[in-house]
């Protein structure tokens, strides 16, 4: 079945640098590769997504690409801010688009001021 | 417009009882995925439930059940609770699929002593 691996677990940063965290996936249908934020006490939030037919997506200080060939995709934060602290998911749906998520374990990213 | 709101937020229960754990999706959201996130283990599928039926289901034994009412709100319930059950519950509603992002609920947390 599909099995989402994502790296590194834990990460952390100056404020001002960037940060990259990477995922492949194993389900050649999966076409739809979205990034979640997870705040303390909170449930995770969509921050950004892409589509299998797009190379690369940005939205202000967060881009993510894709490489549908090796599988893989990247979360790209640039200027990180104490604000970015928080732990990452990357996730791919099973089996197409009307496949569950299946969720990397996650990353923890904390940036230091 | 609401997010999607869990009920409750936090519960405390003996090994060998029940549990029912509520979901009110976004207003016109059909679709309710239901996740369990332990620090071992991560985000796991739970299962989904879609215009009232489920659509996909996860690994997890029978104990686990829930289900979708016409207004699409959704219950998830676990028989015969055991210690390792603990976890927080997180719900995610999306429009129709998986594609385009789910909107997660806070979680319930759910502690079995």
């Amino acid at each position: 079945g599909e099995n989402v691996e994502q790296h590194p677990s834990t990460l952390s940063v100056q404020e001002g640098d960037s940060a990259v965290i990477k995922c492949t996936y194993s389900d050649s249908a999966s076409n739809y590769f979205p990034w979640y934020k997870q705040e303390l006490g909170k449930g995770p939030q969509l921050i950004i997504d892409i589509r299998s037919n797009v190379g690369e997506k940005k939205d202000q200080r967060i881009a993510v690409t894709l490489n549908k060939t090796a599988k893989h995709f990247s979360l790209h934060i640039t200027e990180t801010q104490p604000e970015d602290s928080a732990v990452y998911f990357c996730a791919a749906p099973k089996g197409g688009s009307q496949g569950n998520l299946i969720f990397g374990k996650g990353t923890k990213l904390s940036v230091k001021p | 417009k609401a997010g999607v709101t869990q009920t409750p937020r936090y519960l405390i229960k003996t090994r060998g009882q029940q549990v029912t754990l509520s979901c009110s999706p976004i207003s016109g959201h059909r679709s309710v995925s239901w996740y369990q996130q332990t620090p071992g283990q991560g985000l796991q599928f739970l299962f989904e439930y879609f215009s009232e039926t489920q659509r996909n289901k996860g690994n997890f034994p029978g104990r686990f059940s829930g289900r979708q009412f016409s207004n699409s709100r959704s219950e998830m319930n676990v028989s015969t609770l055991e210690l390792g059950d603990s976890a927080l519950y997180l719900c995610a509603s999306s429009l129709w699929q998986a594609e385009g992002g789910y909107t997660f609920g806070s979680g319930t947390r759910l502690t079995v002593v």
